[in-house]
């Protein structure tokens, strides 16, 4: 079954730093990997997906993750921190067959002090 | 702006009582998806309408129920309200069921406070 795991609930960073929220999923095909941002009060945003075309994949607002096979992880980073970065991240996979929706981590927390 | 809307934006009701949550998908969308949101259960998949069929169903109670009319609108019924179903719910669409890509296009959501 697939599945997915978000290490870290909270993650805390100053402005400037390097952001990194780390996902492994476990998938019994090869998988489409999605990365989703919520800002307070709103819906979830698109940040970014994985569909096997490169396993760098570049996303909005400078983040980018990268599909590791070997490691079953796709770690969503950028570069350097901005105030307005402050959100919850959901890593999400695909199901592997119709009657099967997104599953989604439980969330990261993403905290970004001046 | 995903292109989903969802109404209303908040919703206050008594406990017992029936609300009904609105869903337009994106143009071209097939598929519907629910969601609900709250701080002790997180994000939980409901259930998932394709083309106005039932194609995928999650964590939804026996006390809510959902369709998705022809024009492709979904509505998500809520009934015998309790405290604990205030919440976030969300709508999401997607232009296939869902596979191989699942990516999906989540509305603004609706509040629902249950008193």
């Amino acid at each position: 079954a697939q599945s997915v795991t978000q290490l870290g609930s909270h993650v805390s960073v100053s402005e400037g730093a390097l952001v990194l929220l780390r996902c492994n999923y476990s998938s019994s095909v090869p998988p489409y990997l999605f990365w989703y941002v919520q800002y307070p009060n709103q819906g979830l945003q698109l940040l970014l997906k994985y569909t096997s075309a490169a396993t760098l994949v570049k996303g909005i607002n400078g983040f980018e993750a990268e599909f590791k096979k070997s490691e079953t992880s796709f770690h969503l980073t950028k570069p350097s921190a901005h105030m307005s970065d402050a959100a919850e991240y959901f890593c999400a996979v695909s199901g592997v067959q119709a009657g099967t929706a997104l599953i989604f981590g439980k969330g990261t927390t993403l905290s970004v002090s001046s | 702006d995903s292109g989903v809307t969802q109404t209303p934006k908040h919703l206050i009701t008594a406990t017992g009582q029936r609300v009904t949550l609105r869903c337009s998908p994106r143009s071209g969308d097939l598929s519907v998806y629910w969601y609900q949101q709250s701080l002790d259960q997180g994000l939980q998949f409901l259930i998932q309408y394709y083309n106005g069929e039932e194609r995928a169903k999650g964590n939804i109670l026996e006390r809510f129920s959902a369709q998705q009319f022809p024009d492709l609108h979904s509505e998500l019924n809520l009934s015998s309200l309790e405290l604990g179903d205030s919440a976030l719910y969300f709508c999401a669409s997607s232009v296939g069921q869902g596979f191989p890509d699942g990516t999906q296009y989540f509305g603004p959501g609706t509040r629902l406070l249950v008193l």
